[in-house]
């Protein structure tokens, strides 16, 4: 069946240096979500990507997704104490959501 | 506050004992989902609803697992004779109509004794 993986399950970084994380699917999604789940909390939607290479910034986050429609990455620019929290990406074809990339910043 | 709420949001029962869950989408979203999540884990999908009608269902659900939303509106899961391995955050989210965006509540903790 349809597998969802994201890379890397845990991710330590100084306040200020930039994060990445990588979503892969087995097989060619129509779109991707991108959540982030703070600890103690609930998933909340960042953003949806729908066409092959798109990209799209929020402030200091960039989401791409592949020319393949198979993977996407998220990546922030200069991490603050803020965007500590669990990222998962989130194939709608299936509703199947990664295992997440657990982020840790430290001060 | 019109997000999505869920109750109890705790729940502890004794192994054996039939637990279930509410959720109240966002108003006039008409599709309804049900996750289960575990510590360490991205929400695992179990089942999701179209108004009232349940479109999918996953093979992780046994049969002691069962979920309604008889008016399209609010929605129930139900888990019968728990079990330990059952103890888990039980979410609920919804997605107004034509959009895959999904809003989620605060969850339901689950603790089977």
């Amino acid at each position: 069946g349809q597998q969802v993986m994201q890379i890397p399950q845990y991710q330590h970084v100084q306040e200020g240096e930039d994060f990445t994380t990588y979503c892969n699917s087995s097989t060619t999604l129509s779109n991707i979500q991108w959540y982030k789940q703070r600890p103690g909390g609930h998933p909340v939607f960042l953003i949806q990507l729908v066409k092959s290479g798109e990209v799209k910034k929020q402030k200091r986050l960039t989401f791409q997704f592949g020319e393949a429609k198979k993977n996407s990455s998220l990546h922030i620019t200069a991490t603050q104490t803020t965007d500590v929290g669990t990222y998962f990406c989130a194939g709608s074809d299936k509703i199947i959501f990664g295992k997440g990339t657990r982020l840790h910043i430290l001060p | 506050d019109t997000g999505v709420s869920q109750n109890p949001r705790h729940k502890i029962t004794k192994r054996g004992q039939n637990v279930t869950f509410r959720c109240d989408p966002i108003s006039e979203h008409n599709r309804l989902y049900w996750y289960r999540q575990t510590l360490g884990q991205g929400p695992e999908f179990l089942t999701y609803f179209q108004n009232e009608a349940q479109l999918e269902k996953s093979r992780l659900l046994s049969d002691r697992f069962s979920a309604e939303r008889p008016k399209g509106s609010f929605s129930t899961l139900e888990i019968q004779r728990t079990e330990q391995g059952d103890s888990a955050m039980y979410l609920c989210a919804s997605s107004p109509w034509g959009a895959d965006t999904q809003y989620f509540g605060p969850g339901t903790r689950l603790t089977v004794l």
